[in-house]
């Protein structure tokens, strides 16, 4: 079956450091995306990056990298120089492509607190 | 009006009410989805429209009826909801429905039912 795993509840960094947020994901099927979301306290959930199955290299976008270790099935989200704004939830996802169609799985989230 | 809209952003609703909940994409996209996200439980994938037509449904409950009159508008209707469907309910969007697209979320609508 297929699952993502987010091991952190919560998470401090300080301003313009570095954090690491870990995703490890589980699925039989050999193609799929892995998606990072960020839900700050307003709700909405916004987009930051992503990575398909059969990508050679590490997505990135801006101050976003992911981390991708395909045969660990891990695709943790780095984001470089922390800043205030960057407090919120964050969502790991895949979406797998099967014989039946499609399925959509979210992790439970990493809430990440950037500290002044 | 850009992105993707939802409206009410809060609902308050008895147990025996009808209401329903609305969601449009002004992004030229071709899919629409509806997610329930609950306070203890990871997002849930409700329903998929691609091209106006259903191609997910999540054993969701039959209460929860959605509807898709054409690919830039979903609704989700809801009768005889219960205590425990109180949650935010997230609408989004993708240019398709593969593995490769990002999707584009609203606002939300909070839900409570009494």
């Amino acid at each position: 079956a297929q699952k993502i795993t987010q091991t952190q509840p919560g998470m401090f960094v300080q301003e313009k450091e570095a954090v690491t947020l870990d995703c490890t994901y589980d699925t039989s099927d050999p193609s799929y995306g892995l998606f990072w979301y960020k839900q700050p306290s307003s709700g909405e959930m916004i987009f930051l990056i992503y990575q398909g199955s059969y990508d050679q290299q590490n997505a990135t976008e801006g101050r976003y990298s992911l981390n991708f270790q395909k045969a660990r099935k891990s695709a943790n989200l780095v984001i470089s120089a922390s800043q205030l704004g960057d407090s919120a939830m964050y969502f790991c996802a895949m979406r797998v492509a099967y014989t039946g169609g499609f399925k959509t799985i979210f992790g439970a989230g990493t809430r990440l607190f950037v500290k002044a | 009006e850009t992105g993707v809209t939802q409206t009410p952003r809060h609902l308050v609703m008895g147990m025996t009410n009808k209401k329903s909940l609305k969601c449009e994409q002004h992004l030229g996209h071709n899919a629409m989805y509806w997610y329930k996200q609950s306070a203890k439980k990871p997002l849930e994938l409700m329903f998929v429209y691609n091209f106006k037509e259903q191609t997910e449904n999540n054993s969701v409950p039959s209460r929860f009826s959605p509807e898709c009159p054409n690919s830039s508008h979903l609704f989700l209707h809801l009768h005889t909801l219960q205590p425990e469907d109180s949650a935010l309910y997230l609408c989004a969007s993708s240019q398709e429905v593969g593995t490769s697209y990002e999707q584009y979320f609203g606002p939300g609508t909070r839900l409570t039912v009494t």
